[in-house]
C-alpha cells in the first residue's frame, strides 16, 4: 500500500467554484501534515501545513481526520493562478516526507 | 527566487557518460535532500544529508554518488545512468533533518535524460 494516496485528478473548475481535494495516509502514526504546491515545470513549494484543529490560510482551509486517516484541503472562490498540482505530503515521527502523487487543478475562466 | 540554486537545469547524457547535478542553498539550512521525480510517480527521497553527514540513502543504486563537502552544498555524481533514470532531480533544503524538516525549500531542479 503506498504511504500517500491522491486522486491525480484533473479538476476542472470555473473561476469561483469551491473545490476539495483528499488524501489518505497508510502510517497512523504519521504526526505532521502538509500540502505543497507544484506549478507545470517547476518545484513543489510548501503552501500550508495541517494541524489537528484544522486550519485556515485565506481562501485555503486544511484538516486533518487522525482516525480515517486522510487530509483535505478546500479552496475557496478559485482564482486562475490556483491552477497547480497539489501535493499531500506526510512526515512520520522523525522521518522524511512522504509525498503524494499530486492532484492537477485547472480554473478555468 | 534563489534560495535554493540547482545547476544545469537540463541534462543529456549518454549512457557512458559521468556527469554531476550541483545544488547550493543560501538559506543558511542544516539539511539538504535529493529527490527524484518521474512522470506520474510521487517524489522520491534519494539521499539526505543533516550536517553533511549522510542520514538516509534510500536504496538508491550505486550509480548516484552524492557528496556534501559542507552544509550549502550538495552534489550528485552520475555514472553509467540507464535511460529509466531520466527524470526530475529536485534538491531541497531544510532548517533540519527533524522537526523543521516538513518545510523544506526545493531547488527548480535538473531535467536529465539519458539516452
Amino acid at each position: 500500500r503506498k504511504e500517500v494516496e491522491q486522486d491525480p485528478g484533473p479538476f476542472n473548475v470555473p473561476e469561483g467554484a469551491t473545490v476539495a481535494f483528499n488524501c489518505t495516509y497508510s502510517n497512523s502514526a504519521s504526526q505532521s501534515f502538509f500540502w505543497y504546491r507544484q506549478d507545470c515545470r517547476k518545484e513543489p513549494k510548501l503552501l500550508m501545513s495541517v494541524y489537528s484543529s484544522g486550519n485556515e490560510d485565506g481562501r485555503f482551509t486544511a484538516q486533518l481526520n487522525r482516525a480515517s486517516q486522510y487530509i483535505s484541503l478546500l479552496i475557496r472562490d478559485s482564482k486562475l493562478s490556483d491552477s497547480a498540482t497539489y501535493l499531500c505530503v506526510v512526515r512520520p515521527g522523525a522521518n522524511n516526507l512522504f509525498f503524494g502523487t499530486g492532484t492537477r487543478l485547472t480554473v478555468i475562466p | 527566487e534563489t534560495g535554493v540554486t540547482q545547476t544545469p537545469r537540463h541534462l543529456v547524457m549518454g549512457m557512458t557518460n559521468k556527469k554531476s547535478l550541483k545544488c547550493e542553498q543560501h538559506l543558511g539550512h542544516n539539511a539538504m535532500y535529493w529527490y527524484k521525480q518521474s512522470a506520474k510517480k510521487p517524489l522520491e527521497l534519494m539521499f539526505v544529508y543533516n550536517f553533511k553527514e549522510q542520514t538516509e540513502n534510500n536504496s538508491v543504486p550505486s550509480r548516484f554518488s552524492p557528496e556534501c563537502p559542507n552544509s550549502s552544498h550538495l552534489f550528485l555524481h552520475l555514472h553509467t545512468l540507464q535511460p529509466e533514470d531520466s527524470a526530475l532531480y529536485l534538491c531541497a533544503s531544510s532548517q533540519n533533518r527533524g522537526q523543521g524538516a516538513g518545510e523544506q525549500y526545493f531547488g527548480p531542479g535538473t531535467r536529465l535524460t539519458v539516452t
